[in-house]
């Protein structure tokens, strides 16, 4: 059973920096992109990331670019998200999520339970 | 960016009876448009990919249609478990939701 958790969430201030984890099992890691979601209250569902198989090619929302960094372990069978320059708006519930194939996210299937982030002073 | 609206935002419905649910996009995203269903404390479950195509396990009585960018998710008639949020995506630029649709009792 494919089974992703997601790890690494919590309060920060504004400006601040968060690495969030998504352990993976269940499935060949390194066979599948990658990507995170999050849920706020102000956009609702909303891609952020995706980064292929081998973590050598990587994506991103226009609303996280230059703030977040997807990377992966294929070793360890982790995905990671790197959060900066933290904003109010960032706050949400942040979800990794299996893609499609090897080179192509697709869709998201399964999503992990999620990690919470806050983001007040 | 493909804006997605979902309508309508919240549908009440009965136990047996049909739920349709639609998703129009700004744009076509061709047959490129799947459907998501969240329960309450839950993660979102992938329903229906590429419009039509029901993903692995998914019951019969869950079917999509539509092309372009006009799109219908039908529940031929609902089960207690049915009542949720169900979110649209596109991926044909990008990847991009809907506001979602609540069917409620």
């Amino acid at each position: 059973e494919v089974q992703l958790v997601e790890s690494g969430g919590g309060l920060v201030k504004p400006g601040g920096s968060l690495r969030l984890s998504c352990a993976a099992s269940g499935f060949t890691f390194s066979n599948y992109a990658m990507s995170w979601v999050r849920r706020t209250p102000g956009k609702g569902l909303e891609w952020l990331s995706c980064v292929i198989g081998d973590g050598r090619d990587t994506y991103y929302a226009d609303a996280v670019k230059g703030r977040f960094t997807i990377s992966r372990d294929n070793s360890k069978n982790t995905l990671f998200l790197q959060l900066n320059s933290l904003r109010a708006e960032d706050s949400g519930l942040y979800y990794c999520a299996k893609g499609y194939s090897v080179s192509a996210q697709h869709w998201f299937d399964p999503w992990g339970p999620g990690t919470l982030v806050t983001v007040s002073s | 960016e493909i804006v997605l609206t979902q309508s309508p935002a919240t549908l009440s419905l009965s136990p047996g009876e049909r739920a349709t649910l639609s998703c129009r996009a700004s744009q076509s995203v061709d047959t490129y448009l799947l459907w998501y269903q969240q329960k309450p404390g839950q993660s979102p479950r992938l329903l229906i990919y590429d419009t039509s195509k029901r993903a692995t396990g998914i019951p019969a009585r869950f079917s999509g249609s539509g092309s372009g960018t006009d799109f219908t998710l039908t529940i031929s008639s609902l089960e207690p478990e049915d009542f949720a949020v169900y979110y649209c995506q596109q991926r044909v630029k990008s990847l991009t939701f809907g506001g979602g649709t609540k069917v409620e009792t």
